[in-house]
């Protein structure tokens, strides 16, 4: 069974730019959410996404978006990247809800100069 | 506002010895979930165990056990017999049942470093 694939594993942008990250989840899987990680705030979530829908969301400002396709497929998106954006992009992936076993993927390495 | 605080920033160990890892945590809620999940060096994150808040039941899964309490929020974690391939960043997280309200809060994480 794949496990959850993110793409790109690393990405450099500049500050103002704006970037796309894109998340496809083990087969099966209907919720997709995403996360932050940098060394300062540690993990946070950012939002969630099941049937297309957004159903639950982090504290993050507008600039962070995200969508989900038919497919479960999922892509975040960051606009006018600010230098704080540097962080580890985690995607996790389960059945129906965050609230159950979570499988993550590698994660998309993000460096805003 | 949930909150989950893992006090031991980081633990060293010698291989075989038991060691314990702390989660407390805080909710306003009666119903909720704790979990565990390890990230070792390779960045993925591993999920160890899933605990609703009306089973205070101990669970023992080989050489890990976990113990919650809800008298003390807390929900601990140990490994018994350490190894080297336990080496890794060890994070508690804590969720609402409530609809819209499904999100993993992350302790701050506790790196553990088995010396053979």
């Amino acid at each position: 069974k794949a496990g959850v694939t993110q793409t790109p594993r690393y990405l450099i942008k500049t500050r103002g730019q704006q970037v796309t990250l894109s998340c496809s989840p083990i087969s099966g899987h209907r919720s997709v959410s995403w996360y932050q990680q940098t060394p300062g705030q540690g993990l946070q979530f950012l939002f969630e996404y099941f049937s297309e829908t957004q159903r639950n969301k982090g504290n993050f400002p507008g600039r962070f978006s995200g969508r989900q396709f038919s497919n479960s497929r999922s892509e975040m998106n960051v606009s006018t990247l600010e230098l704080g954006d540097s962080a580890l992009y985690l995607c996790a992936s389960s059945f129906n809800s965050p609230n159950y076993e979570q499988y993550f993927g590698p994660g998309t390495r993000l460096t805003v100069t | 506002a949930q909150k989950v605080t893992q006090a031991q920033t980081e633990i060293s160990v010698v291989e075989k010895e038991d060691v314990t890892l702390d989660c407390v945590y805080e909710t306003r809620d009666t119903t909720y979930y704790l979990f565990w999940y390890k990230q070792p060096p390779s960045g993925e994150l591993v999920f160890l165990i899933r605990r609703n808040s009306f089973d205070e039941q101990n669970e023992i899964s080989g050489r890990y056990s976990w113990n919650f309490q809800k008298s003390t929020s807390s929900f601990n974690f140990t490994i018994t017999a350490s190894q080297v391939v336990d080496s890794a960043v060890y994070f508690c997280a804590l969720s609402e049942a409530n609809f819209g309200n499904e999100k993993l809060t992350f302790g701050t994480g506790t790196r553990l470093t088995i010396i053979p």
